[in-house]
């Protein structure tokens, strides 16, 4: 029934170290997002794919990679975890931007919360 | 830039009445939404306003003015589960959604 599921909830790591956090959606929409909210709350957009392609990078460091093996799924690599990474991460997807209330409404994920010691 | 603007933290009894506001200035403009995210939990849609105007859902109504770069989210009827961050958020004319830093809601018996 989950309609944005992300894994893991919860992921304790070594600065240094590579990660994956994983998304997925079973609405059938076409457009995923990360979203990255710090400790100050503030939420913010990473990236944005579009039917498996990019359309949104922020500026973002290289050591983040985002992976849409289809449209129903968008993953998130981390390289070389740094302090500055601990936050939570947010995915979320929406039918289309372009087509108003019914698709434009972001649906999120329950969100991973990334510790880098 | 774009901007988008709202208190950083608001205070309300239970049962009253409590206005959010939302200024922004951003490139173009393809609608407003306002979000819910109680602590540790995700973002939750609550309205969408593209039109000027009173948009009225149970308990809660988002109002909008475009010429004013201007939006509210009003909250009747105050629970304690209302207890949240109210999260302002534009569409732009490249269809980016461009987030507010939320407002802290805080209800008191």
């Amino acid at each position: 029934d989950t309609a944005v599921s992300q894994t893991p909830k919860y992921l304790v790591t070594q600065m240094g170290n590579d990660k994956s956090i994983k998304c997925e959606q079973n609405l059938g929409h076409d457009t995923m997002y990360w979203y990255k909210q710090d400790s100050k709350k503030f939420l913010k957009i990473m990236f944005s794919y579009n039917n498996k392609e990019l359309i949104i990078n922020e500026t973002v460091p290289n050591r983040f990679s985002p992976k849409s093996p289809d449209k129903a799924h968008l993953n998130l690599h981390i390289n070389s975890l740094e302090l500055g990474d601990s936050a939570v991460y947010f995915c979320a997807s929406s039918q289309d931007p372009r087509g108003g209330p019914s698709t434009d409404t972001q649906y999120f994920g329950p969100g991973t919360r990334l510790t880098v010691l | 830039g774009q901007n988008i603007d709202q208190p950083t933290e608001m205070t309300a009894t239970e049962g009253a009445i409590v206005q959010i506001n939302c200024t922004y200035q951003t490139s173009g403009f393809n609608g407003l939404f306002w979000y819910q995210q109680h602590a540790g939990e995700a973002p939750t849609f609550l309205s969408y306003n593209v039109l000027d105007g009173l948009e009225e859902k149970g308990r809660f109504s988002s109002f909008l003015s475009r010429s004013k770069g201007y939006s509210y989210l009003l909250l009747k009827e105050l629970q304690m589960k209302d207890s949240a961050s109210y999260l302002c958020a534009v569409t732009d004319s490249n269809y980016q959604l461009i987030w507010g830093a939320g407002t802290k809601l805080i209800i008191k018996p």
